[in-house]
């Protein structure tokens, strides 16, 4: 069964620097989304992207994040400078139609530790 | 704002006995919902999902949940859980470009 993919599962980073995480969506899907959640709260959203740009944000996709889908398989987000409170688990999602119609598939995350 | 609250943050059941779980939407049209289920870390899948149409939708896992419009509400519902059952479950909802979830709620299985 197709899946959603996302690398690294953990990664450890010093505050200040800079993060990419990236996800390989499943590859008919044209929809993209990051979510995070950090521990014990709920999942939040955080940007989707379709048909090469952004097509919504949250408030908490500030100047210091960006996506971008490099080529035709992944699709990256970076933190540009990271602070301790960007440290949460970071889902990747995608899906065949909007969200509205369509079922998002989930990743198993990315778990971002900044020191 | 459109949103959904799922008011009980832990539930603990045992196990063969019935499971309930509430989430109330505010949305301006009739929205679309979702339940997800996440297990201690693993990602998110999907249970069921509810677009139009009748109100009692099935899930796996003998998940099943009922749209109630006048209640504005979505409860999630197995008849006899299991001890895999203990996970957090999201209640979601929908617009065209993002999918928004409640604050979840433990379920916690006691043998």
């Amino acid at each position: 069964e197709p899946e959603v993919t996302q690398t690294p599962s953990h990664q450890v980073t010093q505050m200040g620097q800079e993060v990419i995480l990236r996800c390989v969506p499943i590859s008919n899907h044209l929809y993209f989304y990051w979510y995070r959640q950090i521990l014990g709260q709920k999942v939040e959203f955080l940007v989707s992207f379709y048909n090469n740009e952004i097509s919504e944000k949250s408030e908490i996709f500030d100047d210091q994040f960006s996506v971008e889908r490099p080529d035709g398989s992944n699709f990256t987000l970076k933190i540009r400078s990271t602070k301790l409170e960007d440290s949460a688990m970071y889902f990747c999602a995608s899906s065949e139609e909007g969200a509205s119609t369509g079922e998002l598939f989930f990743g198993e995350g990315s778990r971002l530790t900044v020191l | 704002a459109q949103s959904v609250t799922q008011p009980d943050i832990h539930i603990t059941v045992s196990e063969g006995a019935s499971l309930e779980l509430r989430c109330n939407y505010s949305y301006g049209a009739t929205p679309y919902l979702f339940w997800y289920v996440q297990s201690p870390g693993q990602g998110l899948q999907l249970l069921l999902k509810y677009f139009s149409g009748d109100t009692l939708v099935q899930g796996i896992k003998g998940f099943e949940a009922e749209f109630k419009r006048s209640q504005s509400s979505f409860n999630l519902r197995k008849p006899s859980v299991h001890w895999s059952d203990a996970a957090e479950y999201f209640c979601a909802g929908s617009n065209d470009y993002k999918l928004s979830f409640g604050a979840g709620t433990t379920v916690t299985v006691r043998a």
